[in-house]
């Protein structure tokens, strides 16, 4: 079974200019969030969806943050325009809708440097 | 409301010797708790979880944790470290056992492995 994926695995962007993450999550996984990993800080909670609902956004810093989950498989998060404070590791986890929902398998994270 | 402190964010040991990495939880109702392991460049791997079942919690690569309500902790030991055992680990909590909600982190310890 694959894990979560994520892509693309790097971005090096200049101030200003747009990015999109993308992830996969795990075949069946209604359970999709978003978290994110400033340098020096720890993994903070940005965003929940189920399906192609946003159940939890609480965690979004701003507006120049767009998710979305069209059509409750993969989603992308876009940063736009980007600033020097969105660099980081940005990572995606899925969890299961029915039986052990807690456990999140976690991708391997987007490393995204803004100049 | 719920939070996690990690006590060390460096720990140091001889390979072959017993490694604790320590973790106290805030949490308004009964969590679940995790910790997760990340290597070097790689994603978060999930080493083991507590929800709500047995205290004593073993997980894989002869990681273990056990989950004490009185001290609100779940401490991560194993009895012989290994080289391949350096990495950074995040003791986790997750609000309510039975839910899909987002995780809360601690700041992660960086586990070093001596010779």
């Amino acid at each position: 079974e694959a894990g979560v994926t994520q892509f693309p695995s790097h971005s090096v962007i200049e101030k200003g200019q747009t990015v999109t993450l993308r992830c996969d999550p795990i075949s069946g996984h209604d359970n999709l969030y978003w978290y994110r990993r400033v340098m020096g800080k720890e993994i903070k909670f940005l965003l929940h969806f189920v399906k192609e609902s946003k159940q939890d956004e609480s965690g979004m810093p701003n507006n120049r943050f767009l998710a979305e989950r069209t059509g409750g498989t993969y989603s992308t998060l876009k940063v736009q325009p980007a600033e020097l404070e969105d660099s980081g590791v940005y990572f995606c986890a899925s969890s299961q809708d029915l039986g052990d929902l807690q456990t999140q398998y976690f991708g391997p994270g987007t490393r995204l440097l803004v100049l | 409301a719920q939070s996690v402190t990690q006590l060390d964010s460096h720990v140091s040991v001889s390979e072959g010797t017993p490694v604790l990495l320590r973790c106290n939880y805030s949490s308004s109702y009964s969590p679940s708790l995790f910790w997760y392991v990340q290597h070097p460049n790689k994603g978060l791997q999930l080493l083991l979880k507590y929800t709500s079942a047995a205290t004593l919690v073993k997980g894989i690569n002869g990681f273990e944790a056990e989950f004490k309500k009185s001290e609100t902790s779940f401490h991560l030991t194993k009895p012989s470290a290994h080289m391949s055992d350096a990495a950074e680990y995040f003791c986790v909590v997750s609000p309510r056992a039975g839910t899909a909600s987002k995780l809360t982190f601690g700041t992660g310890t960086r586990l070093q492995v001596t010779l």
